[in-house]
């Protein structure tokens, strides 16, 4: 069963902290994706990494940056937290030949006060 | 570049009843289109595919889109629905081949069915 987790459900951070939420996947997928999801607009990819070291920004990177260090792992970082990046954060990963096939971990609900 | 377009973005329907959310793409190239389902507190699942070959897609549990390339559209369908089905479904596109493209999902369709 592929697994991909999320090291927190829900997240509560103030205004100007540097926050890190983290993503890990079991199935050796080469891909990793970093989304955000809010009411009314969908899922915006924030970055993707297709392997270790590498990144690609996606369509909406401002204010985030990303870490792969290790295969199984991909971090999002928010170096300063502001309100209007309240939201839903979803990681997923794939298969470099069939990126489209994605898997989900479970979500972080993050909200900066 | 890829655009997709959910036309409704609620839709209630009582339980038993017929239901289609509606999904239409904006693309210059080949595209490959999917349904994704979102179940309350839990990410996104893969629902079902077309990559080529027949444009009748259907899923394990009984829904089914077709792909109209002549109206761009792929539209999500289920002949009667299940309380089990309440969900936020999303359409998606992506480029064709092997590779590493990305998916652009549309706003999504809340599906609330009603006992």
């Amino acid at each position: 069963d592929v697994k991909v987790t999320q090291s927190s459900r829900y997240l509560v951070k103030r205004t100007g902290e540097k926050v890190f939420l983290e993503c890990v996947q079991d199935m050796d997928h080469e891909n990793m994706f970093w989304y955000r999801q809010d009411p009314g607009l969908g899922l915006r990819l924030i970055y993707f990494s297709y392997d270790v070291k590498m990144k690609e920004k996606g369509d909406i990177p401002e204010g985030y940056s990303v870490s792969r260090e290790k295969k199984e792992r991909f971090s999002l970082i928010l170096e300063s937290a502001s309100t209007n990046q309240t939201s839903m954060y979803l990681c997923a990963s794939s298969f470099w030949d069939s990126s489209y096939e994605q898997y989900f971990g479970p979500g972080t609900r993050l909200t900066v006060t | 570049a890829q655009s997709v377009t959910q036309l409704d973005s609620q839709v209630p329907v009582f339980e038993e009843a017929p239901v289609e959310l509606r999904c239409n793409y904006s693309s210059s190239v080949s595209v490959y289109l999917f349904w994704y389902v979102q179940y309350p507190n839990q990410g996104l699942q893969l629902l079902l595919k077309y990559l080529s070959g027949s444009t009748l897609v259907e899923s394990i549990n009984g829904f089914e889109a077709e792909f109209n390339k002549s109206q761009t559209s792929f539209h999500l369908r289920k002949p009667s629905v299940h309380i089990s089905d309440t969900a936020e479904y999303f359409c998606a596109v992506s480029l064709t081949g092997a590779g590493s493209y990305q998916l652009t999902f549309g706003k999504g369709t809340k599906l609330s069915v009603i006992p």
